[in-house]
Parts: structure tokens; sequence; C-alpha cells
């Protein structure tokens, strides 16, 4: 089946404009995740979408980014006046969502990213 | 707080040499999951293995092996016969669920060069 997919694969931006960042995870799965890669930190979590909802924020590193979830399918990533250090690839994950008591955890699905390149 | 480290930075070996990649990790939850992903040089996260607190029986997957001690916090990954196929980096992660996600934590990551 397909799996995580991700648009654009390469965003090169001058410093200063906004750019929107694309995820389809695959069908059937609730469970939607943002991360960034980058050579300085690592991998780092940015957001956890259930559904349409994202009950945690706690990784998005400024006000300048914010993202959305719609029809519990597609998400979307938008950084607002990039800077340079938003330089990274930008990594979305998906999974069926966690069940049972305790809560059983599932693998995430990774898509190959989309590298941004801030000028 | 949640913490993995990978104490390699990088391993060279030669084809069909063993090599252990070492993980440990810090939590305070009781219910935790496990994982190990590899990274290629086409950039994918390929997901490798998961695996929870409460099953520390090792696990075997063809040249693969996982030994996950809960007494010395900490999950190696063993790579039996390695082969050129198998340089990557690769990442160890914790996540503890919770009803606000089961966000992964990663460690830094160990590039394995497997050379012919």
């Amino acid at each position: 089946g397909a799996g995580v997919s991700q648009s654009p694969s390469n965003k090169v931006t001058e410093k200063g404009k906004d750019v929107e960042l694309r995820c389809d995870p695959i069908s059937g799965h609730t469970a939607l995740y943002w991360y960034r890669q980058s050579l300085g930190q690592g991998l780092e979590f940015l957001i956890y979408f259930q559904g349409n909802s994202a009950p945690d924020k706690s990784g998005l590193p400024s006000d300048r980014f914010s993202a959305e979830r719609t029809g519990g399918s597609v998400s979307t990533l938008t950084i607002q006046r990039t800077q340079q250090e938003d330089s990274a690839v930008y990594l979305c994950a998906s999974s069926l969502q966690m069940v049972g008591y305790p809560l059983v955890t599932y693998e995430q699905y990774f898509g190959p990213g989309t590298r941004l390149t801030v000028t | 707080a949640q913490k993995v480290t990978q104490a390699q930075t990088e391993i060279s070996v030669v084809e069909k040499e063993d090599v252990t990649l070492d993980c440990v990790y810090e939590t305070r939850d009781t219910t935790y999951y496990l994982f190990w992903y590899k990274q290629p040089p086409s950039g994918e996260l390929v997901f490798l293995i998961r695996r929870n607190s409460f099953d520390e029986q090792n696990e075997i997957s063809g040249r693969y092996s996982w030994n996950f001690q809960k007494s010395t916090s900490s999950f190696n990954f063993t790579i039996t016969a390695s082969q050129v196929v198998d340089s990557a980096v690769y990442f160890c992660a914790l996540s503890e669920a919770g009803e606000y996600g089961n966000k992964l934590v990663f460690g830094a990551g160990t590039i394995l060069r497997v050379k012919s």
C-alpha cells in the first residue's frame, strides 16, 4: 500500500517568506506527527495530531510555526517569516491510534521528508 | 524526562563482521516503548522493531537481533554477518504512551559503515 507522502521534496526560500509543507499519511492512520531533523539538533518532535485536533504542540519552536490537519487526513505545517535556523528536513509520520489499557503504542511510519533551505 | 543515549557516533566494520549498536534510555514511566529505525543514504526512516517495557524477551529477525535489559536500561541492536547494504544511520527511540500521544524521543544516531 501507499506510504506516507510529503511535498515538496525540496524547498528553497528567502529569509522572511512563509512556507507550507504538506503531509499525506497512510490511509487509516489517525495519528500524525511532525518532526524535524537538523545537523545540530538531531531528530526533534514538533506536533502530534489525533484526528484533526492537536493535543501536543509542545515541540513547536516558536509562534512562527503552526500546523493543521483537515478531514483526519492531510496535514500542513506552516512556517511564517522563515529564518535561516529553520533550515532542516521536516519529517511527517503516521501511525495507528493508541488503544487499550495500558495504552498500546504503535510504530510510526515516516515519509521521505521535505528539505527546507532558507537563504 | 525522557532521554536516549547512543554513545557510538560512528562504527566501521568489514563485511561479514558482527556489530552491536548500543542504546541506553532514561524514563520515569513503567509503561514505555522502545524502537529502532534505520536511515539509509536515501534518507527515509525505516521502522525496524518495537518493544514494550513489559516484554524483555530478546528478538531475532534474520541477521538482526535485539537485546532488551530493563536492569541496565539498555536496548542494544546486533547485526550478524554485516553487509554493505547495512550501511546507514541507526536511531534508537523511546516513547511513553499517554493521552497526549506517543511522541518519539530519538538518540543522536549511530553511523554504521560496512566496507567490502
